[in-house]
């Protein structure tokens, strides 16, 4: 099985940086994904780790470390549009790849 | 125009009600997938399709059916709903994305809200 741990919520100001952190525990690992979630819209496509490292895009980059069991969304000069909730997901490996997803962290940017 | 629909994208009924959530897609991916999501709980899966043939049952399912009408279209229906069935619910499709790496990235439609009373 998979168990995915992420912080419930986090606070952050106008242009800082913040750190969101993913740990996961799982019976096989074929990627992690990072979708970003407004209240009552659909989820949207971040970015997507399979190897060790940093992937960087723009504003976001993902982290992620295998050996660990660990990825983390690094989001910098926050704006208030990117108040919203993080959603971590690990595809497990098998004939179907299903994604597991972890409960999210909402995020709250204030002025 | 999006590439995900969902219909309808609200919807109140009752107890004991037939219910049928559509998705369509035109992203020309072979994968497709039924979510709800509750507060504090997360996405959860409840049907996954690989192709018009292929119909999986996820970790939810009971309680509900699905229907792969085409490559393009899966549809979710609550039989006799009932009140925690009261979720947001969301289609999301997968299959290979251009570029080096495959992915199978999964995209969601915009969601339907059902309130069951």
């Amino acid at each position: 099985g998979q168990n995915i741990d992420q912080p419930t919520e986090m606070t952050a100001t106008e242009g800082a940086i913040v750190q969101i952190n993913c740990t996961y525990q799982t019976s096989g690992f074929n990627g992690l994904f990072w979708y970003q979630q407004h209240a009552g819209e659909a989820p949207t496509f971040l970015s997507y780790n399979v190897l060790d490292g940093l992937e960087e895009k723009g504003r976001f980059s993902s982290f992620l470390s295998r050996s660990k069991g660990y990825s983390y969304l690094l989001l910098k000069e926050l704006q208030m549009k990117d108040s919203a909730s993080y959603l971590c997901a690990v595809r497990d490996l098998g004939g179907f790849q299903k994604l597991v997803f972890g409960t999210g962290t909402r995020l709250l940017v204030s002025p | 125009d999006a590439d995900v629909t969902q219909t309808p994208r609200n919807r109140i009924t009752k107890t004991g009600k037939r219910i049928m959530l559509e998705c369509s897609q035109t992203k020309g991916h072979d994968r497709m997938y039924w979510y709800r999501q509750d507060p504090g709980l997360g996405l959860r899966l409840i049907y996954y399709s690989f192709d018009v043939k292929d119909i999986n049952k996820g970790e939810i399912s009971d309680g509900y059916s699905v229907s792969r009408q085409a490559q393009a279209k899966f549809s979710l229906s609550l039989e006799s709903a009932i009140p925690n069935q009261t979720a947001l619910y969301f289609c999301a499709t997968s299959g290979r994305d251009r570029g080096f790496i495959d992915t199978d990235t999964q995209y969601f439609g915009p969601g339907t809200r059902l309130t069951v009373l």
